[in-house]
């Protein structure tokens, strides 16, 4: 059973503060997403990974930086965070057609 | 541009009622569709995939490429069945997977 883990269901940053999200995985997936997820906007991308090392743009990438250093691993950086950051953020990996979804961040910049 | 349309943010039935969620793309070439599902406090799942034709917990969804539609059907719904529910494309050179704003809906009692 696939499995993917996020390092924080709930976390609560100063604007300004540098946010980092974890994301792992363990069935050895090569593609790896992070989305946002608000109330009537749905689910958007923001940095997705075909491999190690490698990053893509998503559609929202502005203001966030990803880190892929080992294939089970995808990291999502705020560098300085802020209020509009404030969502709920879901990770996935995926293999083939289905995308296997984290639990979720929900991410609360005061 | 690939875009994927869900016309409604809620959709409120009563039990044993007929549902229909609504899903409209915009894609030039031949797309793979989805819902995907996320019941309340749980991780978004996939439900079904177009391909497969299959039914999943009584739901179907028929792809009409005249009409650019992958409607999500039951005949009778039930209290379990509310949820969030996104319709979603994959296409292109990166097959990215394309997100709708997603639909509420509630079963009433």
């Amino acid at each position: 059973d696939v499995k993917v883990t996020q390092s924080s269901r709930y976390l609560v940053k100063r604007t300004g503060e540098k946010v980092f999200l974890e994301c792992v995985q363990d069935m050895d997936h090569e593609n790896m997403f992070w989305y946002r997820q608000d109330p009537g906007l749905g689910l958007r991308l923001i940095y997705f990974s075909y491999d190690v090392k490698m990053k893509e743009k998503g559609d929202i990438p502005e203001g966030y930086s990803v880190s892929r250093e080992k294939k089970e691993r995808f990291s999502l950086i705020l560098e300085s965070a802020s209020t509009n950051q404030t969502s709920m953020y879901l990770c996935a990996s995926r293999d083939g057609y289905e995308q296997y979804f984290g639990p979720g961040t929900r991410l609360t910049v005061t | 541009a690939q875009r994927v349309t869900q016309p409604e943010k809620l959709l409120s039935v009563f039990k044993g009622a007929p549902v229909e969620l609504k899903c409209n793309y915009s894609y030039s070439g031949s797309p793979e569709l989805f819902w995907y599902v996320q019941y309340s406090r749980q991780r978004l799942q996939l439900l079904l995939r177009h391909i497969s034709r299959e039914s999943i917990k009584g739901f179907t969804a028929d792809l009409n490429k005249g009409e650019t539609s992958f409607h999500l059907k039951k005949p009778f719904a039930q209290e379990e069945d509310s949820a969030m529910y996104y319709c979603a494309l994959m296409g292109g050179a990166t097959n990215k997977l394309i997100f709708g704003t997603g639909t509420l809906l509630a079963v009433q009692p």
